[in-house]
């Protein structure tokens, strides 16, 4: 059973709010990822981390930051959400030095910016 | 650099038909490949997953074998249940250069069973 969590499941917002999505890992991971849906399912990796005060940039460029402060906690922010932020945001969280190290995905917040 | 391809959605069966999704990627070297499964309002999870050539995953009554001559991985199960309908999605792990272990998704097949 995976011991990943994300807050707020729903979000409806207007737009310029400034926003933070929760993830949280009890697994006590060293990598974490987030990723961005699309309505036609597609996954984009837009921010991961190799651990505490790590953070890189994903394939997708987002205007959203992340920081990581402790191993357990990697939230996103978005300083003015806007329509097209709308989206589902799923974290992830693995293990760090093995090459088939499982991903272990949270529920996902579903975003909706009006 | 690395891809994967999977045969684009969605895909309608009956309950117990056979089922074959495909997979088929690009990559230097020899990537570990999974598949993971996305059910409706769910974040995705691990199905199975193959860490070398001939290697066969399964779980579920699912399978699907790592196949290097032909670099595929196609998924399969016997007899589909109405409890299968989800999202299927294949990926592989990145082996080199800066984003090493992350993984590289295809874009999913949506399986829908009807009873």
């Amino acid at each position: 059973e995976a011991d990943i969590y994300q807050t707020p499941r729903y979000l409806v917002i207007g737009t310029g709010k400034k926003i933070t999505l929760e993830c949280s890992q009890t697994m006590g991971h060293d990598k974490m990822y987030w990723y961005q849906q699309d309505p036609g399912m597609e996954l984009h990796l837009i921010h991961y981390s190799y651990g505490v005060n790590s953070t890189e940039k994903g394939d997708l460029s987002s205007e959203s930051t992340v920081s990581r402060i402790r191993t357990e906690h990697f939230p996103l922010t978005l300083e003015s959400a806007r329509p097209s932020h709308t989206s589902q945001y799923l974290c992830a969280s693995s293990e760090w030095g093995r090459t088939s190290q499982t991903q272990y995905f949270g529920p996902g917040t579903r975003l909706t910016v009006l | 650099g690395n891809s994967v391809t999977q045969m684009e959605g969605p895909v309608t069966l009956s309950e117990e038909a056979f089922l074959t999704i495909n997979c088929t990627y690009t990559a230097t070297g020899y990537p570990s490949l999974f598949w993971y499964v996305q059910y409706p309002g769910e974040g995705l999870q691990l199905l199975l997953k193959a860490t070398k050539a001939d290697d066969k995953g399964s779980n579920k009554g699912f399978e699907a074998t790592y196949r290097k001559e032909t670099t595929s991985f196609h998924l399969e199960k016997g007899s589909v249940q109405v409890s299968d309908s989800a999202v299927y999605f294949c990926a592989l792990i990145q082996n080199y250069g800066g984003s090493q272990g992350n993984l590289i998704f295809g874009k999913g097949t949506k399986l829908s069973v009807k009873p």
